[in-house]
């Protein structure tokens, strides 16, 4: 079985700084994909960045990119110049990819709440 | 594009009574339908997996019949709680994997629905 462990309960961050959020999963599968979801107050969830285990390069978007390490089954997010809309729980999740043509579901770990102070 | 609601928002229900929530993708469709709960200040965790025509599967310690899973088109899955109890209270999540066949990592999450059961 799948599991995915985020090791920080909360983390700050001055709002235009920098900060990095760890995840770190297990798993005997070769090919998966890994994300980062935001949920914000709103508690609506929203997708941050996926990146797919078979590529090397490492997943950007915008202000957020992330440090994938296979071996060490490693997945963190780096957040630059936060911002105040920063603010939320972050969730690390994994998904198994399906060859046989069914659905993966998302395990998820258990969450970093990050707070941008102004 | 790529839009899940869920409806209600909110409900107040007493106690034994049954509430019904709906989940739509509004601009593609899914085969795959899922069903998370989440506790205040927890992560997400699966209930079900719902697929159109089928039966849902229900992961361990889910009761199937109180958590009623019907995903009649490809467009919508409800989840019915029955002879709620307070301890049904939570925040439920429903997701769509975009796509009618095989595999897909596209996920998309509906907004929650908050049940309270007094």
């Amino acid at each position: 079985a799948q599991t995915v462990t985020q090791s920080q309960p909360e983390m700050s961050v001055q709002e235009a700084e920098t900060v990095t959020l760890s995840c770190t999963y297990d798993t005997s599968e070769n090919n998966y994909y890994l994300f980062w979801y935001k949920q914000p107050p709103s508690r609506q969830m929203i997708l941050v960045i996926r990146q797919e285990a078979y590529k090397q390069q490492n997943a950007t978007e915008n202000r957020f990119s992330v440090n994938f390490q296979k071996a060490a089954k490693s997945f963190s997010l780096k957040i630059s110049d936060s911002q105040l809309g920063d603010t939320a729980m972050y969730f690390c999740a994994f998904m198994k990819h399906s060859a046989g043509g069914s659905q993966g579901n998302l395990i998820f770990g258990k969450g970093t709440k990050l707070s941008v102070k102004p | 594009g790529a839009v899940v609601s869920q409806h209600p928002s909110w409900v107040i229900c007493k106690s034994g009574t049954s509430v019904k929530i709906e989940c739509r993708s509004l601009d593609f469709q899914a085969t795959t339908m899922f069903w998370y709960r989440q506790f205040p200040k927890q992560s997400l965790m699966l209930m079900a997996t719902s697929n159109e025509g089928s039966k849902a599967t229900y992961e361990q310690g889910v009761e199937k019949d109180k958590f009623l899973i019907n995903h009649a088109s490809l467009t919508l899955s409800t989840l019915t709680v029955t002879s709620a109890h307070p301890e049904d209270s939570s925040f439920y999540i429903c997701s769509a994997a975009r796509g009618t066949s095989g595999f897909s990592y596209e996920q998309y999450f509906g907004p929650g629905t908050r049940l309270t059961v007094t």
